[in-house]
């Protein structure tokens, strides 16, 4: 098993662009969710998803768009990126609820905004 | 609000000597609680979870939790540090059983040889 998965591991884009991060696992889980990490703040939820079809906002949702049409990949979307979005993303996968179940995380994309 | 607090950013042991990471929730109700360590450009991986079965809770590379109520904490600890041990650690929270885990800010442990 691969895993949580996700591509690319660096990207720099400049504002106003728009990009994909993406995020595959193939253990079958249901439940799947995006984080930000920046210095001294820990993980922020962006956006959750429980199921194929479902999606749902988190802490810091505005910027970014998901969906989830297959239960393997859920991209998450810059629509126009801003220099507030230089971060650290994980994507996240669990068998069940993320707030009860092990939580399974991706290596990260790295992104820098100019 | 519902939260959860760690104490120390940076946190120093020497090897050999006991490790103590710092973790404090505020919650109405019976929390889950984790533990997650970060490794030098990696992904979080989970050392243990506190889900009301035992206080005590035995994790992964011999860590363990001990979650306590009457003090609202769940320190993770260490008997003997080694230079592999050397991390960011985060505490983590849930109080409903829901899909939303709320994360500490993280302790960056480093190991002094």
């Amino acid at each position: 098993n691969a895993g949580v998965t996700q591509t690319p591991k660096f990207q720099v884009l400049k504002t106003g662009q728009s990009m994909t991060l993406q995020c595959a696992q193939d253990m079958n889980h249901e439940y799947m969710s995006w984080y930000r990490q920046d210095p001294g703040m820990g993980l922020r939820l962006i956006h959750y998803s429980v199921g194929a079809g479902i999606t749902d906002q988190g802490e810091v949702p505005n910027g970014y768009n998901v969906s989830r049409s297959t239960t393997e990949d859920f991209p998450l979307r810059l629509l126009s990126a801003a220099p507030s979005q230089t971060s650290v993303y994980f994507c996240a996968s669990s068998p069940g609820l993320a707030g009860v179940e092990t939580q399974y995380f991706g290596p990260g994309t790295r992104l820098l905004v100019l | 609000a519902q939260s959860v607090t760690q104490l120390g950013s940076h946190v120093s042991v020497s090897e050999g000597a006991l490790v103590l990471l710092r973790c404090n929730y505020s919650s109405s109700v019976p929390p889950y609680l984790f533990w997650y360590v970060q490794y030098p450009n990696q992904g979080l991986q989970l050392l243990l979870k506190y889900t009301s079965a035992a206080t005590l809770v035995k994790g992964i590379n011999g860590f363990e939790a001990e979650f306590k109520k009457s003090e609202t904490s769940f320190h993770l600890t260490k008997p003997s540090a080694h230079m592999s041990d050397a991390a960011e650690y985060f505490c983590a929270f849930n109080n409903f059983g829901n899909e939303k885990l709320t994360f500490g800010t993280g302790t960056r442990l480093t190991i002094i040889p």
